[in-house]
């Protein structure tokens, strides 16, 4: 079953521009993580951040974390055309799969 | 890093086929992966969880019979779409977790995927 709700559904900026994806989730969590999927191709996990971290850097992405709206953001800055793809946050893993949000279709154009 | 090999990239065949997906982990060994559906334009929807040497563990709506699990070996998971019918067209994806790991505080690293197409 699907964890939550990604806004917006679709995003297009200009490249140079900041990207801004957010999520939302159901059910308490130890940690919150964000993939990127290029068209037709796998995921590649970009960030995690565990529930008692409230934001996270890594390279131009940074994410932050609000357990209390149960709801997660990632930013983008300095966004280049090769960001266009679609980004998913995912709750669970461990022993269980990955629940995963509807995702955001990024489209930067050059 | 960890890297997932996933074959075929690619699947057409006719209705009625039975199609043999594989999973590997290439570097890593891997005693838990997640077989992922996916539809155009929508999310990744899990489907089961194999476990090395044991039954593969199916999400509700996922029928046993129709998707076959198997976990042979620490490094390998096949998926087999038994009968496969154009409604099970699709794009499906494997993930692995390395080891054991506590609370999920790690990755699950992807496949790049297979499109199956039933004609």
């Amino acid at each position: 079953s699907q964890q939550g709700e990604e806004d917006p559904q679709a995003l297009s900026i200009q490249e140079g521009e900041n990207a801004t994806m957010n999520c939302s989730y159901k059910t308490s969590i130890n940690n919150l993580q964000w993939y990127r999927q290029n068209s037709g191709r796998g995921l590649v996990h970009l960030i995690l951040i565990r529930s008692n971290e409230r934001e996270k850097h890594s390279g131009r992405l940074r994410v932050t974390l609000d357990t209390s709206k149960k709801s997660s953001s990632l930013l983008i800055t300095a966004s280049r055309a090769a960001d266009t793809a679609s980004y998913f946050c995912a709750t669970g893993g461990g022993a269980d799969g990955l629940t995963f949000g509807k995702g955001t279709h990024l489209i930067i154009q050059p | 890093g960890a890297v997932v090999s996933q074959h075929p990239s690619w699947v057409i065949c006719k209705s009625g086929t039975s199609v043999k997906i594989e999973c590997r982990s290439l570097d890593f060994q891997a005693t838990t992966m997640f077989w992922y559906r996916q539809f155009p334009k929508q999310s990744l929807m899990l489907m089961a969880t194999s476990n090395e040497g044991s039954k593969a563990t199916y999400e509700q709506g996922v029928e046993k019979d129709k998707f076959l699990i198997n976990h042979a070996s620490l490094t390998l998971s096949t998926l087999t779409v038994t009968s496969a019918h154009p409604e099970d067209s699709s794009f499906y994806i494997c993930s692995a977790r390395l080891g054991i790991q506590r609370l999920g505080n790690q990755p699950q690293h992807f496949g790049d995927g297979t499109r199956l197409s039933i004609l």
